[in-house]
């Protein structure tokens, strides 16, 4: 399977303060990258979708201002939420595709808590 | 109606039950069907997928799948306590990308 990695894992900051998550995939070429959000006891929420070198296509109710999502090459892929409230505290995960994978992985998850 | 429905459980069991974690679907285009593993505040862990319909076994683990009811199972034979997290079921209609419906995931704990 893919081996993806993620940092931070863990993440605490105050209201109205920016956050960026990196998603690495380490061993293979990913030439898209998902982005999930899990709320507490709930399923993944797909977030957006990105291609590599291109523009995010964001699900709907998903603010693209708000939520920037970079992919700039094809092994890494940031996240950065923007001035972050406290309802922005989530559970993040990436999940990369392309690059002949047989189905989805995904990240180790990044838990941000906005105070 | 949602994609994909599944019971949140909790459930809990005995060391060595035998488990039975099941989901139901709506759309009969979907052709695979995977069951991801998640323990607390960790990424969900792929455990097993399958194309179509069928049984699939590995190791402990069997998971089944039954189009035509629109169902799949996951049975995980002689549970362990390190089986304890949540199962998450998703499938799409391709293998791969961004259509992936996932249910809610099932929390297990087995009681040793």
């Amino acid at each position: 399977g893919a081996v993806v990695s993620q940092h931070p894992s863990w993440v605490i900051c105050k209201s109205g303060t920016s956050v960026k998550i990196e998603c690495r995939s380490l061993d293979f070429q990913a030439t898209t990258m998902f982005w999930y959000r899990q709320f507490p006891k709930q399923s993944l929420m797909l977030m957006a979708t990105s291609n590599e070198g291109s523009k995010a296509t964001y699900e709907q109710g998903v603010e693209k201002d708000k939520f920037l999502i970079n992919h700039a090459s094809l092994t890494l892929s940031t996240l950065t939420v923007t001035s972050a409230h406290p309802e922005d505290s989530s559970f993040y995960i990436c999940s990369p595709g392309g690059g002949g994978t047989d189905t989805q992985y995904f990240g180790p998850g990044t838990r941000l808590t906005v105070l | 109606q949602k994609e994909v429905e599944q019971d949140p459980g909790p459930l809990s069991v005995p060391e060595g039950a035998i488990v039975s974690l099941n989901c139901t679907y709506s759309n009969s285009a979907f052709q695979y069907f995977m069951w991801y593993r998640q323990y607390s505040r960790k990424g969900p862990e792929l455990l097993m997928y399958t194309y179509s319909s069928g049984n699939k076994e590995d190791g402990r683990f069997t998971a089944q799948v039954d189009k035509s009811s629109k169902y799949i199972s996951l049975f995980i034979r002689d549970s362990q306590p390190s089986d304890s997290a949540t199962y998450l079921c998703a499938m799409s209609v391709v293998s791969t990308g961004n259509q992936f419906y996932f249910g809610t995931g099932t929390s297990l704990t087995v009681i040793p």
